[in-house]
C-alpha cells in the first residue's frame, strides 16, 4: 500500500503568520491527493481535491500543489478558525490511505 | 440539506459482530459511492471500505478485509458496515463519507458526524 508522510507533525504558527504542510508519497499518485482540515471533536472537512483544487466553500487563503510524490498544502494567512490538525490522503491507488496528520498550533 | 447520520455504534465482545449504519438525506444517494473512515482514540484517520453508487464494486482496507462488509441499500438511502471477528484495535469512531467530486476524484467531500465502537470484554 502507498505511504503517506506528513511533516512536520506539529507545526507551531502565529495568527496572520504563513503555514506550509508538506505530504510526501511512497510512490508516485500523479495528482489524485486530498487535503482534509480536523477540529477536536468534529468529522473532517474537505479542503482540497486534485493537490490543487479547492473544495466548495473553502476560503482562498488555502491552496494546494504538487504532483507525483510529493505535495504541499499552504495557508497564506493564519486565522483562529484554522488551528487543526491536517490529513493528506491519495486516491489513485488501492487502498486508499491517509497520512498521520499535521497539527497547526498557536506560537 | 447534505446529511449523513450514522447510528449502531456501541460496546462489543473481542470476537462478536455488530453492523453501524448511515442514513443519507438532501442528495440522490443512489448516484454516489460512498465511503467508511475510522478513527481510533487520538489517532489519525484510516480509511476502512468503499462501495460503487450500485454497489457492484467494493474495496477494503487490509486490515479489514475479510472481517468487514460494506452494503448499501438504494432505496432506503442506507450505508452499511458490517464488522465480524471483532479485536480491540477495531475501536474507533467510524464515519461514512460521501464519493462526491467525479468519477476522477474519490475524494470524501461529506462527512457524518460518525458513530463510536469500542470493542472490550
Amino acid at each position: 500500500e502507498i505511504v503517506m508522510t506528513q511533516s512536520p507533525a506539529t507545526l507551531s504558527v502565529s495568527p496572520g503568520e504563513r503555514a506550509t504542510l508538506s505530504c510526501r508519497a511512497s510512490q508516485s499518485i500523479t495528482s489524485k491527493l486530498a487535503w482534509y482540515q480536523q477540529k477536536p471533536g468534529q468529522a473532517p472537512r474537505l479542503l482540497i481535491y486534485g493537490a490543487s483544487t479547492r473544495a466548495t466553500g473553502i476560503p482562498a487563503r488555502f491552496s494546494g500543489s504538487g504532483s507525483g510524490t510529493d505535495f504541499t498544502l499552504t495557508i497564506s494567512s493564519l486565522q483562529s478558525e484554522d488551528f487543526a490538525v491536517y490529513y493528506c490522503q491519495q486516491y489513485n491507488n488501492w487502498p486508499r490511505t491517509f497520512g498521520r496528520g499535521t497539527k497547526v498550533d498557536v506560537k | 440539506q447534505v446529511q449523513l447520520v450514522e447510528s449502531g455504534g456501541g460496546v462489543v465482545q473481542p470476537g462478536r459482530s455488530l453492523t453501524v449504519s448511515c442514513a443519507a438525506s438532501g442528495f440522490t444517494f443512489s448516484h454516489y459511492g460512498m465511503h467508511w473512515v475510522r478513527q481510533a482514540p487520538g489517532k489519525g484517520l484510516e480509511w476502512v471500505a468503499l462501495i460503487y453508487y450500485d454497489g457492484r464494486d467494493k474495496y477494503y482496507a487490509d486490515s479489514v478485509k475479510g472481517r468487514f462488509t460494506i452494503s448499501r441499500d438504494n432505496s432506503e438511502n442506507m450505508l452499511f458496515l458490517q464488522l465480524n471477528s471483532l479485536r480491540v484495535d477495531d475501536t474507533a469512531v467510524y464515519y461514512c463519507a460521501r464519493w462526491g467530486i467525479s468519477a476522477d476524484h474519490d475524494a470524501l467531500d461529506i462527512w457524518g458526524q460518525g458513530t463510536k465502537v469500542t470493542v472490550s470484554s
